[in-house]
């Protein structure tokens, strides 16, 4: 079976921490993704990755970087997290072809107090 | 801009039939994605369309045309268990895809 895994379902901390979201993909997948989801809004994408070590921003990187040492891991990092980083946390994964689906993780429900 | 629509909740009964709507305006378009996503769940993939004209797969059925940008979700059938969010997605000119903020189906007995 085919497995997107997130390191953790449920986060809480506090303003100014550093928050490390851990993403890792069994599938060989060459594109990663992190996005974020919030009630009435689409997904929205953070980062993603296409390669080992390569990074793109996506639609809303301010307040996010993002990690990819190895093939089958994408971390995304908040550097100073803040209230309004409150969300669900959903990364992705998928073959190089655009055209087909992408495999999600459970997600990380993120509450910062 | 880019723009996915669709309705925000539906409520539909058990063994009946649903037409979940999309409409989109996107920079270019490579294809719309059809998602199922249970509360608290990931989202998993339904259906994708490229090519105009009607999808079936089961009990779902997805439909797309391309000059009017609209497609729709077709649930036959209807079980509790399609009690869900489901998300369309749109594939513009730079190959990023584009979400819209997705209808909740609420199934009642």
């Amino acid at each position: 079976d085919v497995k997107v895994t997130q390191s953790s379902r449920y986060l809480v901390k506090r303003t100014g921490e550093k928050v490390f979201l851990e993403c890792v993909q069994d599938m060989d997948h060459e594109n990663m993704f992190w996005y974020r989801q919030d009630p009435g809004l689409g997904l929205r994408l953070i980062y993603f990755s296409y390669d080992v070590k390569m990074k793109e921003k996506g639609d809303i990187p301010e307040g996010y970087s993002v990690s990819r040492e190895k093939k089958e891991r994408f971390s995304l990092i908040l550097e100073s997290a803040s209230t309004n980083q409150t969300s669900m946390y959903l990364c992705a994964s998928s073959p190089p072809s655009q055209s087909t689906e992408a495999f999600f993780g459970q997600g990380t429900r993120l509450t910062v107090v | 801009g880019q723009n996915i629509d669709q309705p925000t909740e539906m409520t539909a009964t058990e063994g009946a039939i649903v037409q979940i709507n999309c409409t989109y305006q996107t920079s270019g378009f490579n294809g719309l994605f059809w998602y199922q996503q249970h509360a608290g769940e990931a989202p998993t993939f339904l259906s994708y369309n490229v090519l105009d004209g009607l999808e079936e797969k089961g009990r779902f059925s997805s439909f797309l045309s391309r000059s009017k940008g609209y497609s729709y979700l077709l649930l036959k059938e209807l079980q509790m268990k399609d009690s869900a969010s489901y998300l369309c997605a749109v594939l513009d000119s730079n190959y990023q895809l584009i979400w819209g903020a997705g209808t909740k189906l609420i199934i009642k007995p």
